[in-house]
């Protein structure tokens, strides 16, 4: 089984500051995949294929990465990111997400 | 519009059984896989069962294999989850997924429905 590490576990950020979470994959895989739960919400794909935003994603998020580290970049963190960011992969069985990040309005 | 409306949670005593369901709309069932995926209170995301197009290949984690089915109605654009020998370990929120079978994500989620095993 793949083992998805995300760090921090959990994090704060102001209005208008650079955001960056990691996620750490215990072998390569080939894409990593991001989902953003709010508090009380189902979980919305948020970044897909590593890179690639979901619909309706702001443009101030970007992915990236390869083999067995990844990340998720807030260009400008606003208001509404406050969440908690879980990474997936799907490289192989069982498909496994990371324990996720809590992202905090500072 | 892509929905996806869970049903069928509730209590149930350890050793049990419940079956889920969800009934999807919006798109054209037939052409996806669709999955299951939980999340126990106050804990992270786990995947729970895929299932093919037809319905002819399923997939699961040793953590349900053996007592979860999953299966599907394509002429009702339905998914269900039929879990047996339920346990206190599978009280969660259970969400039905749309499944994307190219590099695997979960592209749409239900609302969720919640199974507390519990005597």
């Amino acid at each position: 089984e793949i083992v998805l590490t995300q760090s921090p576990t959990t994090m704060a950020a102001s209005p208008g500051e650079k955001v960056t979470l990691t996620c750490r994959a215990s072998s390569s895989v080939s894409y990593m995949h991001w989902y953003q739960q709010r508090s009380g919400a189902s979980p919305k794909l948020w970044i897909y294929e590593t890179s690639k935003l979901a619909s309706g994603v702001p443009n101030r998020f970007s992915g990236s990465g390869s083999g067995t580290s990844y990340s998720l970049t807030i260009n400008s963190m606003e208001t509404e990111d406050a969440a908690t960011y879980y990474c997936q992969q799907g490289s192989s069985y069982p498909y496994t997400f990371g324990a996720g990040t809590k992202l905090e309005l500072k | 519009e892509v929905q996806l409306v869970e049903s069928g949670g509730g209590l149930v005593q350890p050793g049990r059984s419940l079956k889920l369901s969800c009934a999807a709309s919006g798109f054209t069932f037939s052409n996806y896989y669709m999955a299951w995926v939980r999340q126990a209170p106050k804990k992270g995301l786990e995947w729970v069962a895929t299932i093919s197009t037809s319905g002819s290949r399923t997939y699961y984690p040793d953590s349900v294999k053996g007592r979860f089915t999953i299966s599907r109605d394509n002429a009702k654009s339905s998914l269900y989850l039929q879990m047996n020998s339920l346990k206190s370990e599978d009280t969660a929120t259970y969400y039905c997924a749309r499944h994307r079978n190219w590099a695997p994500y979960f592209d749409y989620w239900g609302q969720g429905v919640m199974v507390t095993v519990s005597s």
